[in-house]
């Protein structure tokens, strides 16, 4: 089962910040938060991760809250080309690893960008 | 370009009729591992693979099989396949050091008549 929570859908309009939460209060020491996006039936994009401090990278910034029960991705300015499913992942890495590193969906949030 | 690609990436077929998906990845990565995708069901894991000649089921694994003669390939194989095989199907690949991510491919959308 997927560990985390997130909205069903959201809005956003283009040009805007896109911010995406994500619950995950029982989140383990060892657990990274993974987002990955899906656009229509397209493989599954790796976004960022982070263990506990902020991370920023060309696409997207991941904010952690101080008890790492939650999380917000941020789009600093949406496309219409950002209009996807939206995972957020909690997922054990490092020598906690599992053998088989399967990813657990879960439902996401579908992501609408207005133009 | 770093990539995951997969081959074909729309096919259909009839019941019974063998067939093999390819995925291959230019990353040199040690992991790989196929998933299929359902609505209602999310990804799931078939087999994945942890190098070379090494490889292990995953949680839906009935009905497939697989191979890794080489590094960089990790065909996915439908001996017989049956209607309840239809569906998405991603490859996906990550180097074996630790925290490393999953890429995925672009997928393969099988339908079996």
């Amino acid at each position: 089962d997927a560990k985390t929570t997130q909205p069903p859908s959201m809005d956003c309009a283009e040009g805007r910040a896109a911010n995406l939460p994500c619950n995950h209060s029982t989140i383990s020491g060892n657990e990274y938060v993974y987002w990955y996006r899906q656009i229509h039936s397209q493989g599954p994009q790796y976004i960022i991760h982070g263990l506990k401090n902020n991370e920023t990278n060309e696409m997207a910034s991941l904010i952690i809250t101080e008890d790492r029960k939650s999380s917000t991705l941020i789009l600093p300015h949406a496309t219409l080309r950002d209009t996807a499913v939206y995972y957020c992942i909690v997922r054990v890495a490092g020598v906690f690893m599992n053998r088989d590193d399967k990813i657990i969906f879960g439902k996401g949030t579908r992501l609408h960008i207005l133009p | 370009e770093a990539q995951v690609t997969q081959n074909p990436r729309y096919l259909i077929t009839v019941t019974g009729k063998k067939l093999t998906v390819t995925c291959s990845q230019n990353m040199n990565h040690e992991y790989m591992s196929w998933y299929r995708q359902d609505p209602g069901l999310g990804l799931r894991q078939i087999y994945y693979s942890m190098n070379v000649e090494v490889t292990d089921k995953g949680d839906v694994p009935e009905g497939y099989k697989v191979s890794r003669k080489e590094k960089r390939n990790f065909p996915l194989i439908l001996e017989s396949p049956s209607p309840n095989q239809t569906s998405l199907y991603f490859c996906a690949s990550r180097n074996d050091r630790a925290g490393d991510t999953q890429y995925f491919g672009p997928g393969t959308r099988l339908t079996v008549l």
